[in-house]
């Protein structure tokens, strides 16, 4: 079965300093992972996603994530944190056995402080 | 270009009634889903709809919980005889093919509230 854990409730981060908001998985497969933002009061926008190809997945707004198949890993990273990336970041996976239903973790919520 | 759009944004209700939330998918997208968001958690897979095939309604908490989808386009999700524990977020999305590459585009959601 599928699983996605993010296991941190949230992140607290000074503006300008990198961030890292982690995910792990577990899924048959190969798994297509992917990381989506939420803003209060609206839906979830997507931000990157990893199929194939390099482990270094670059998205919107600088954010980049790097899959670690050994891990089983998919941790969002940016390399200078803006006060206005205050939101709630969701990890989500699915996998190559055809299957449309992604698997969201319970999100986390990133705080960063002037 | 239009996103998905959902409608009431908002609606309050007393237990017992029934209510029926609106989507609009991104013209051209052939899969939909539905998903409930309750406060302070992640999504809950509802309903997948995905061009004239048989929806999958394995996330449908009860049949109390039911949703049609039109072709390829407007989809209602009903809930009968509301509980208080429906009170959630709605949240629609839609996506240009088959495939879980593919990814979702969100409606803003249709925020429920059971009195």
């Amino acid at each position: 079965a599928q699983s996605v854990a993010q296991p941190e409730d949230q992140v607290n981060v000074a503006e300008g300093n990198p961030l890292t908001v982690k995910c792990t998985y577990s899924v048959s497969g190969n798994p297509y992972l992917f990381w989506y933002v939420q803003y209060p009061n609206r839906g979830l926008q997507f931000l990157l996603k990893y199929i194939t190809g390099d482990n270094l997945v670059k998205g919107s707004y600088g954010f980049e994530a790097e899959f670690n198949k050994s891990q089983t890993s998919f941790h969002l990273k940016k390399p200078s944190a803006l006060v206005s990336d205050s939101a709630l970041y969701f990890c989500a996976v699915g996998h190559s056995g055809g299957y449309n239903k992604l698997i969201f973790g319970a999100g986390t919520r990133l705080a960063v402080h002037p | 270009g239009a996103g998905v759009s959902q409608s009431p944004s908002n609606k309050v209700t007393e237990k017992g009634k029934d209510v029926e939330l609106r989507c609009d998918p991104i013209s051209g997208h052939t899969a939909l889903y539905w998903y409930r968001q309750r406060l302070g958690q992640g999504l809950e897979f509802l309903i997948y709809f995905q061009g004239n095939s048989a929806p999958d309604k394995s996330g449908l908490p009860s049949d109390r919980f039911s949703a049609e989808r039109t072709g390829e386009s407007v989809s209602t999700l009903t809930i009968q005889r509301t509980q208080q524990e429906d009170s959630a977020v709605y949240l629609c999305a839609s996506s240009l093919a088959s495939g879980v590459a593919q990814p979702q585009h969100f409606g803003d959601g249709t925020r429920l509230s059971i009195l």
